[in-house]
């Protein structure tokens, strides 16, 4: 079976600009959750995904988004983007959510904000 | 306000020994407690988890433990291998909010040869 897939795996942009970052989970997975991580900090929950609805919302502002499509596959959308943005964007993807089960994780998108 | 703390940055041990891994949470609501563990350049990778209604759970090298009382969890692993060698972060996560779950900052485990 395939893991989660992220891409791009690598990306620079400069402030202002907008990024979409994009999650293919694991086949019959309904489940994608989005997390940042910054140096030296934890994961940071940003929202999950259940049956191309948003079930969960983190504490960001609004110029986080996200949505998914019908295959299960997930984008997250960050808009006017700042400094403090760059992170490593981790996506992980379980049949029906993390409580009692495990979540499987991509390797991550690296953005970088100049 | 940190719900799920790992007081220890990091932690190194010699190879053979027994490395034990904290964390700490705050919120009582937490149902499941899970282990995962990270290399550099790849996502996390889960290791081990333990539901509130037990307060020990083993799988090969690796058992923990969950003291509620305390509002506590440890991580053993037994012997330890520098194959172990990475960041592992403590998880935790309620029924009510099944698809989200609250991580602490990570402990940097270093296990020498």
């Amino acid at each position: 079976k395939a893991g989660v897939t992220q891409t791009p795996r690598y990306l620079i942009k400069t402030r202002g600009q907008q990024v979409t970052l994009s999650c293919s989970p694991i086949s019959g997975h309904r489940s994608v959750s989005w997390y940042q991580q910054t140096p030296g900090q934890g994961l940071q929950f940003l929202f999950e995904y259940f049956s191309e609805t948003q079930r969960n919302k983190g504490n960001f502002p609004g110029r986080f988004s996200g949505r998914q499509f019908s295959n299960s596959r997930s984008e997250m959308n960050v808009s006017t983007l700042e400094l403090g943005d760059s992170a490593l964007y981790l996506c992980a993807s379980s049949l029906a959510g993390f409580s009692g089960g495990a979540a499987f994780f991509g390797p991550g998108t690296r953005l970088t904000v100049l | 306000d940190q719900q799920v703390k790992q007081n220890s940055p990091s932690l190194s041990v010699q190879e053979g020994r027994i490395s034990i891994l904290n964390c700490d949470y705050t919120n009582s609501m937490f149902d499941y407690f899970l282990w995962y563990k990270k290399y550099p350049a790849e996502g996390p990778t889960f290791l081990i988890s333990i539901s509130s209604i037990k307060d020990k759970n083993e799988d090969g090298r690796f058992t923990v433990f969950l003291n509620k009382s305390a509002k506590h969890l440890s991580l053993h692993i037994v012997p330890s291998q520098p194959g172990d060698s990475a960041v592992y972060f403590c998880a935790a996560s309620g029924a009510t909010n099944a698809g989200k779950s609250t991580f602490g900052d990570g402990t940097t485990l270093t296990v020498k040869p």
